[in-house]
């Protein structure tokens, strides 16, 4: 059964950084592009990251490009999301996601709440 | 960036009953949508991708159509688990875009 467990959120000052993780289990990881979808409150759902299955390739939207940085380690099937200069309109969940062949999530975590305000 | 505009935001229906959602890109996408079903304390599910493919497990209720810019959801005899929110996305090219979502309430 394919598992995607978020963790790492929670309260953080505008500035800051934070890192998420993602903990991947139930198939092979390095097999897959994986990516982060993010949703404010009472928002529809945003693309934010994706990392290609070696991590030689990633790729981000506008907005966090030059603050966020998607990473994975192989060998811990484990995905990262390291966000820097966190600014109030990233509040949001974040979700883990595989990404499918062709460029859709097909599995998704249960998601993790991260809040910037001081 | 590809917009992606879904209506209606909010949908009552009765199970039993057939609903249909819209999805409109703001430039053609060819046949490659994906929708989604969202629901509190569940995960995030793939329901149909690429226009009208049904993600392994979706019920046969669930039907995709359209292509271009112009697709629509179709959920034919309602069940009550089917009631929640439902994203249209483009994966046809980056940046990802996703619609903004129809709530589908008991009615």
């Amino acid at each position: 059964e394919v598992q995607l467990v978020e963790s790492g959120g929670g309260l953080v000052q505008p500035g800051r950084s934070m890192k998420l993780s993602c903990a991947a289990s139930g198939f092979t990881f390095n097999n897959y592009d994986m990516a982060w979808v993010c949703q404010a409150p009472k928002k529809g759902l945003e693309w934010v990251a994706t990392i290609s299955y070696d991590g030689s390739s990633t790729y981000y939207r506008d907005s966090v490009k030059g603050r966020f940085t998607i990473s994975r380690d192989n060998a811990k099937s484990t995905l990262y999301l390291q966000m820097d200069s966190l600014r109030s309109e990233d509040t949001a969940t974040y979700y883990c996601a595989r990404v499918a062949a062709i460029s859709l999530f097909d599995y998704w975590g249960q998601g993790v709440m991260v809040t910037v305000s001081s | 960036d590809v917009q992606m505009t879904q209506s209606p935001s909010n949908l009552a229906a009765s199970p039993g009953e057939s609903v249909s959602i819209n999805c409109k890109a703001s430039k053609s996408i060819s046949k490659y949508l994906a929708w989604y079903q969202q629901k509190p304390g569940k995960a995030n599910k793939l329901l149909i991708y690429s226009g009208s493919t049904l993600q392994s497990g979706t019920p046969s209720r669930f039907s995709g159509s359209g292509s271009g810019t112009d697709f629509t959801l179709t959920i034919r005899n309602l069940e009550p688990e089917d009631f929640g929110l439902y994203y249209c996305q483009q994966h046809n090219e980056y940046p990802w875009t996703f619609g903004g979502g129809t709530k589908l309430e008991l009615k």
